[in-house]
């Protein structure tokens, strides 16, 4: 995940925003994803957004592209305590290496924590 | 239910000793892959497959082998561990290995611990 880079943690009150940060080298990625991993649980896929859009809405969760900073966000409204996770960008670089089919890129997961 | 299965969930061995990892899926995917997590590198692709007997190495093969004998299982075998391959496998498995956007089904996980 060296490529993919996110804070390591975020800690948040209930009821709050949340807002996990990543950033990207790779220019040629068309799709961004986010994944939730609860503990003890493999990757939920939240929300992804191709890569000629700016924002991404999806109940709770927005996620927004800049593409020029090579920066995305995943904003979580009203935060709850089912929201204490470890978050996962991942890129799609299968435009840059074909034969790689879908390889996913990694960030090293935000690990949120939601008190009450 | 549609789903990745991994096995064992944990698993603790000594050196040396060989060990599988299996991993199925039933949804009919054409593309496998295996990953590692380890505390602030995120997900490595380990090794990944395109469809039946198609194969290639990851960002991390070395001391792993696979084989995709059939579409459903893609196992992950480790000839001869080492301790520095004590880590979190995941297991994904996605329908299309070329469409553009194609979701990745990730197992449960395997915590495996080589002493």
């Amino acid at each position: 995940g060296e490529d993919v880079e996110q804070s390591l943690f975020l800690s948040v009150r209930e009821g709050d925003s949340s807002v996990i940060n990543c950033t990207y080298t790779d220019s040629s990625s068309t799709y961004l994803y986010w994944y939730k991993q609860e503990p003890g649980a493999g990757l939920q896929l939240l929300t992804y957004i191709f890569s000629n859009m700016d924002m991404k809405q999806d109940q709770r969760l927005t996620v927004l592209l800049n593409k020029k900073d090579k920066h995305l966000s995943l904003r979580i409204a009203d935060t709850q305590t089912g929201d204490s996770a470890i978050y996962f960008c991942a890129e799609n670089r299968r435009g840059r290496i074909k034969a790689a089919g879908n390889k996913l890129t990694f960030g090293g997961g935000t690990r949120v924590l939601v008190k009450p | 239910e549609a789903q990745v299965t991994q096995n064992p969930r944990y698993l603790i061995t000594v050196t040396g000793k060989k060990l599988t990892v299996t991993c199925s899926q039933n949804m009919n995917h054409e593309y496998m892959s295996w990953y590692r997590q380890d505390p602030g590198l995120g997900l490595r692709q380990i090794y990944y497959s395109m469809n039946v007997e198609v194969t290639d190495k990851g960002d991390v093969p070395e001391g792993y082998k696979v084989s995709r004998k059939e579409k459903r299982n893609f196992p992950l075998i480790l000839e001869s561990p080492s301790p520095n391959q004590t880590s979190l496998y995941f297991c994904a498995s996605s329908f299309s290995a070329t469409s553009w956007n194609t979701e990745a089904f990730f197992g449960q996980g395997t915590r495996l611990t080589v002493v």
